[in-house]
């Protein structure tokens, strides 16, 4: 069963305006969440994280929102640029567990329109 | 430059033919990993090594092995291929106490037929 879970397998907005990109995850015993951002033919790239002591991490054009009630986080990127073109991984990880076992979810590809 | 180098980067095989896909990192990162990305699946973990001869199963670990004779180096070793494990692999590291924020390989594709 897949604990974190992405809904959307892809987004497209138009540049300069926002992007929301939404995740979902089952497990109450994650407490680390993070996004990494994917190219074609690259590895994935850490962006952002939060933890589960937060609600909000902003860095940048980028902000992370963690509902922890609703078991839900979101990534928002304003003002959107083409060059955030890319798959956005959501991720999730027990830091307790200390073994940096992250479980991904499926990705979702976002397209920035100039 | 700080990176993870895997190798090779693509790859056709039979089912059967053992095959080693070689993964180092040059930022003394005590944490590696190994994870496949299937369409649908997102990334999942197969094998972790928390330090030199310290491995450990993830996800999904059936039809892999690993070691870790050395720091820098975290070889990902299928002994008998098989078609189900046609994916893209990826090696990741991360420095003890950030293991969550890893940096990751280029990818390696490989195909089993």
């Amino acid at each position: 069963d897949q604990q974190v879970k992405q809904n959307s397998p892809s987004l497209s907005v138009q540049e300069g305006r926002i992007s929301i990109l939404n995740c979902d995850y089952t497990n109450s015993m994650f407490d680390y969440f993070l996004w990494y951002k994917k190219y074609p033919a690259e590895g994935p790239t850490f962006l952002i994280s939060i933890s589960s002591i937060k609600d909000k991490n902003e860095d940048g054009r980028f902000t992370v929102f963690l509902n922890k009630s609703a078991k839900h986080l979101s990534l928002h990127i304003v003002p959107s640029q083409p060059g955030d073109s890319a798959v956005y991984f959501c991720a999730a990880s027990a830091e307790t567990s200390n073994t940096g076992k992250l479980i991904f979810g499926q990705g979702t590809t976002l397209q920035v329109k100039p | 430059e700080a990176q993870v180098t895997q190798n090779p980067r693509y790859l056709i095989t039979v089912t059967g033919k053992k095959l080693t896909v070689t993964c180092s990192q040059n930022m003394n990162h005590e944490y590696m990993s190994w994870y496949r990305q299937d369409p649908g699946l997102g990334l999942r973990q197969i094998y972790y090594s928390m330090n030199v001869e310290v491995t450990d199963k993830g996800d999904v670990p059936e039809g892999y092995k690993v070691s870790r004779k050395e720091k820098r180096n975290f070889p990902l070793i299928l002994e008998s291929p098989s078609p189900n494990q046609t994916s893209l692999y990826f090696c990741a590291s991360a420095r003890q106490g950030t293991y969550t924020e890893a940096f990751f390989g280029q990818g390696t594709r490989l195909t089993v037929v």
